[in-house]
């Protein structure tokens, strides 16, 4: 069956970077996008953005525009998610969710990477 | 950008009975395409979303049939017909028509 493993939570302090992972399974990986949405504690869900596993095009949510990237590796069926200059209000909650077509949403979803951002 | 407004914020339902969640959008979700992309997604507690819906009323595959969507234009409803213990959680939607997506701000479903 199709499944996204994310990798584990992360602490991080204001200022630095952090790599989240994602890891799919079960279909051929270059045939679906992927995109990141974020949950802050307690908070409703934000996108961040999507990637192509077909070609690698990126689209970025414009309030996070020069500190996120995503990537993808095709040898691994993983897809990457970085985020720089982290602060407080970067602590959340990120999934990753795979997509057919970004119109009709996304399905299904990784279990989510906690990441604190805390001094 | 397109602004998903959903109400109510919480919902308290009496099991077995019906519920229904409105979304209402900023700007009409009609595609040049023709067609409407306006999504629902359950989360319950602990757990990632799941999409339930899409297309206004196309519902994913092991979604039950209590679950139905409606609505056009700017105007949209997800009910349930009887609510049972396992429907509890927070319920979003999401437009996919205009460029960036964009979620409600959630309705949380609690049994009375």
């Amino acid at each position: 069956q199709v499944q996204l493993v994310q990798s584990g939570a992360e602490v991080k302090k204001p200022g630095a970077s952090v790599k989240v992972s994602c890891k799919a399974s079960g279909y051929t990986f270059t045939s679906y996008g992927f995109t990141w949405v974020r949950q802050a504690p307690g908070q409703g869900l934000e996108w961040m953005g999507w990637i192509s596993a077909y070609n690698g095009n990126t689209n970025y949510a414009q309030n996070l525009q020069g500190r996120v990237t995503m990537t993808t590796d095709t040898s691994t069926s993983t897809v990457y998610m970085e985020l720089r200059s982290l602060t407080s209000d970067d602590t959340a909650v990120y999934y990753c969710a795979r997509y057919w077509d970004w119109n009709d949403g996304f399905d299904p979803w990784g279990q989510g990477t906690l990441v604190t951002v805390s001094s | 950008d397109v602004v998903m407004t959903q109400s109510p914020l919480s919902l308290p339902v009496t099991l077995g009975q019906p519920a229904s969640i409105s979304c209402r959008s900023s700007q009409s979700l009609v595609h040049s395409n023709g067609n409407t992309y306006l999504n629902w997604f359950q989360q319950r507690p602990g757990q990632s979303p799941r999409r339930l819906i899409f297309k206004v009323s196309n519902r994913d595959s092991g979604v039950p049939d209590s679950f139905s969507g409606s609505g056009s234009g700017t105007d949209f409803t997800l009910k349930i017909s009887r609510v049972e213990a396992e429907d509890v959680g927070v319920y979003y939607c999401m437009q996919g028509t205009h460029w960036p997506p964009a979620f409600g701000q959630g309705t949380k479903l609690e049994i009375k």
